[in-house]
């Protein structure tokens, strides 16, 4: 298996634009996980899915942030606007229910 | 927010010397897993420790898990240049997700 598949690796766009995260997990795998990492906060749980299903989104930040996953083979997150703030490392992982996450490289965004 | 802590923040060591990080957390937790992050990487799943369980070992990696304290400790043995890297520990509650520490950055001089 190719594993957690993210893109783009790294995306720099301009405060106020639209932002798309693309994840593609594990053939198989049930839960689907977006963290974020930053210097300053760590890891932080945005929100995961079971079955497609959206379970906890309490990390989403705020309304400007918002994720699907219309397939078990696909999930996106959008920031719509984006503000400097954002900045950070977006991961994607996904798991069977054993436990262990398999994380994707990340999606390194820099908001100007 | 963080739900473990980890110590030291950083550790630098010369090759062959074993590392031991710390954890401390603050909820009860069903498992305690342990992860590490090369540089500009996603991170990649280390060991997994149940919360009956008290010492786990895999190859090199060493975890024990004391409850009561609400700690976990990994150690590294015979460490090389390649362990250089962050590691993180992280737990799992009743609720499926994973809640990440600030990690122990470990550098391994050759």
């Amino acid at each position: 298996d190719a594993g957690v598949i993210q893109s783009p690796r790294h995306e720099v766009t301009e405060m106020g634009q639209e932002v798309t995260l693309r994840c593609k997990p594990i053939s198989g795998h049930d839960y689907l996980f977006w963290y974020r990492q930053t210097m300053m906060r760590g890891l932080e749980l945005l929100i995961y899915f079971n079955n497609n299903v959206p379970i906890d989104d309490s990390g989403m930040p705020e309304d400007r942030f918002s994720a699907k996953m219309p397939n078990a083979s696909f999930s996106t997150l959008k920031i719509q606007p984006s503000e400097p703030r954002d900045s950070a490392v977006y991961f994607c992982a996904s798991s069977e229910v054993t436990g262990e996450l398999f994380f994707g490289e990340g999606s390194r965004l820099t908001v100007l | 927010s963080q739900q473990g802590e980890e110590d030291p923040q950083a550790l630098s060591i010369q090759e062959g010397e074993n590392a031991t990080m710390n954890c401390s957390y603050k909820t009860s937790i069903n498992n305690l897993q342990w992860y590490r992050q090369n540089s500009g990487r996603g991170l990649v799943h280390l060991i997994l420790i149940r919360s009956n369980e008290r010492e786990k070992h895999s190859g090199r990696l060493r975890v024990t898990l004391d409850t009561s304290k609400k700690s976990s400790s990994l150690l590294i043995t015979a460490s090389r240049a390649a362990d250089t890297a962050s590691y993180f520990c992280a737990t799992a509650g009743s609720a499926r997700q994973l809640t990440f520490g600030s990690g122990t950055q470990l550098t391994v001089l050759p």
